[in-house]
């Protein structure tokens, strides 16, 4: 267990439809970063968060959102979906930018059908 | 253009045999440099993380070195187990990233008995 956990671990939905993925980070970590990571791709950067605020952003779409509650949980809310959303979601958390290293969740598998 | 390259793109190892793996960057200025395993389906894992200063850093069986000033990388794996089957991602931190790390698209390593 990394301490960054995601839910859910599946998701199936239909195209369309609108879904929210959930990450509660490492306890003490303040920063929160998305990832997704389609099949046989590498991890390609969506949004990161730094206790609250949005801090960076990568290849996110229009179609996505994201934001960390005062909880320091974090959450991506995908709609619209189509097929090609049909992804591995990653969470990862580190203590502010990172120097130390991060902690991946073990992801969240979307199947748009 | 990708700027952290990886090459191979995958390898096959006989159990017991050594490996490495090799990591080009351009990323400037440089902050550090990681290298991530990754199951399949599962989040990545941290085997190593060197600032411009580390020249080394091993973890167990995994040997990471750096050199700055050429911006190459490599990752040693020695006596490979069949555990060891995974894909290793380079990933690399600019020092003015506020987390929008460079991922490398990963060397997919399989070891065979």
């Amino acid at each position: 267990d990394s301490g960054v956990t995601q839910t859910p671990k599946h998701l199936i939905t239909a195209t369309g439809q609108r879904v929210t993925l959930r990450c509660s980070p490492r306890s003490g970590d303040l920063s929160v970063y998305w990832y997704q990571q389609s099949l046989d791709q590498g991890l390609q950067f969506l949004i990161q968060y730094y206790n609250g605020e949005e801090r960076a952003k990568g290849n996110i779409l229009e179609r996505f959102s994201a934001q960390q509650f005062p909880d320091l949980h974090s959450e991506l809310n995908l709609s619209s979906l189509e097929l090609g959303d049909s992804a591995l979601y990653f969470c990862a958390s580190s203590v502010g930018r990172g120097a130390g290293g991060y902690t991946f969740g073990s992801g969240t598998r979307l199947t748009v059908v | 253009k990708n700027q952290v390259e990886q090459s191979p793109q995958s390898l096959i190892i006989l159990e017991g045999k050594n490996c490495t793996l090799q990591c080009n960057y351009t990323v400037s200025p440089f902050s550090n440099l990681r290298w991530y395993k990754q199951d399949t389906g599962r989040g990545p894992v941290s085997l190593t993380i060197m600032t411009f200063s580390e020249n080394t850093k091993s973890n167990g069986r995994y040997t990471a070195t750096l050199d700055a000033d050429t911006k190459q990388s490599s990752l040693h794996i020695t006596a490979s187990q069949l555990s060891d089957s995974a894909s290793y991602i380079c990933v690399v931190s600019g020092a003015d990233s506020w987390g929008k790390l460079q991922f490398g698209a990963g060397t997919q390593v399989v070891v065979t008995p």
